[in-house]
């Protein structure tokens, strides 16, 4: 079975450029998370998609950052304009819809670098 | 105060070495705890889920003391391979909070 995928692996930018990273879940989890490490600190939540619906963004940094769940399959976290503090790792997870007690599949990350 | 915190790290210890790690969180309204790794580079994968009973995954043992909200994870007869970062992780819902995380180096 297919884990939890992210594309780019690595993207490289300009502060004040559009970046907008994809995620594909494993097929079937409902529950799809956005997390991000910056450089020395722990990974931190930034929002939740149950299917295509928000279930809980309160993680994002600012209105620079934009999530997408269409048709609630794969995700889409846009960050326009990027500023360099955007740096670090976003992953994404997946987790299927059993209550508690999820384990959540990570996906390999996307190392983003604000220059 | 962060909401999840652990031993600094980090930990280098002999092949065959037993190691003990411990987690702290602060949400005492929190439901779920995991214990994940994470390979240089890599993302997060589950090594086990923390019971109320405790719980023992071959060379690996998790505990939870809940009136203490403190975790824990010991490692027994450490190979070359236990190697990695090993992450407290915290949920009093659906959304992970992660600690810092603990770096373990298992020398031959």
């Amino acid at each position: 079975e297919a884990g939890v995928t992210q594309f780019p692996s690595h993207s490289v930018i300009e502060k004040g450029q559009t970046v907008t990273l994809r995620c594909d879940p494993i097929s079937g989890h409902d529950n799809l998370y956005w997390y991000r490490r910056v450089m020395g600190k722990e990974i931190k939540f930034l929002l939740h998609f149950v299917k295509e619906s928000k279930q809980d963004e309160s993680g994002m940094p600012n209105n620079r950052f934009l999530a997408e769940r269409t048709g609630g399959t794969y995700s889409t976290l846009k960050v326009q304009p990027a500023e360099l503090e955007d740096s670090g790792v976003y992953f994404c997870a997946s987790s299927e819809n059993r209550g508690q007690n999820n384990e959540q599949f990570f996906g390999p990350g996307t190392r983003l670098t604000v220059l | 105060r962060k909401e999840v915190e652990q031993d600094p790290g980090p930990f280098n210890v002999p092949e065959g070495a037993t190691v003990a790690f411990n987690c702290t969180y602060s949400n005492s309204a929190s439901q779920s705890f995991f214990w994940y790794r994470q390979d240089c580079r890599k993302e997060p994968k589950l090594l086990m889920s923390v019971y109320s009973s405790g719980n023992e995954d071959g060379r690996f043992t998790a505990q939870l003391n809940r009136a203490s909200q403190y975790i824990s994870l010991l490692i027994r007869d450490s190979k070359l391979s236990d190697s990695a970062t090993y992450l407290c992780v915290v949920s009093s819902g659906q959304n992970f909070v992660f600690g810092p995380g603990t770096r373990l180096s298992v020398l031959p």
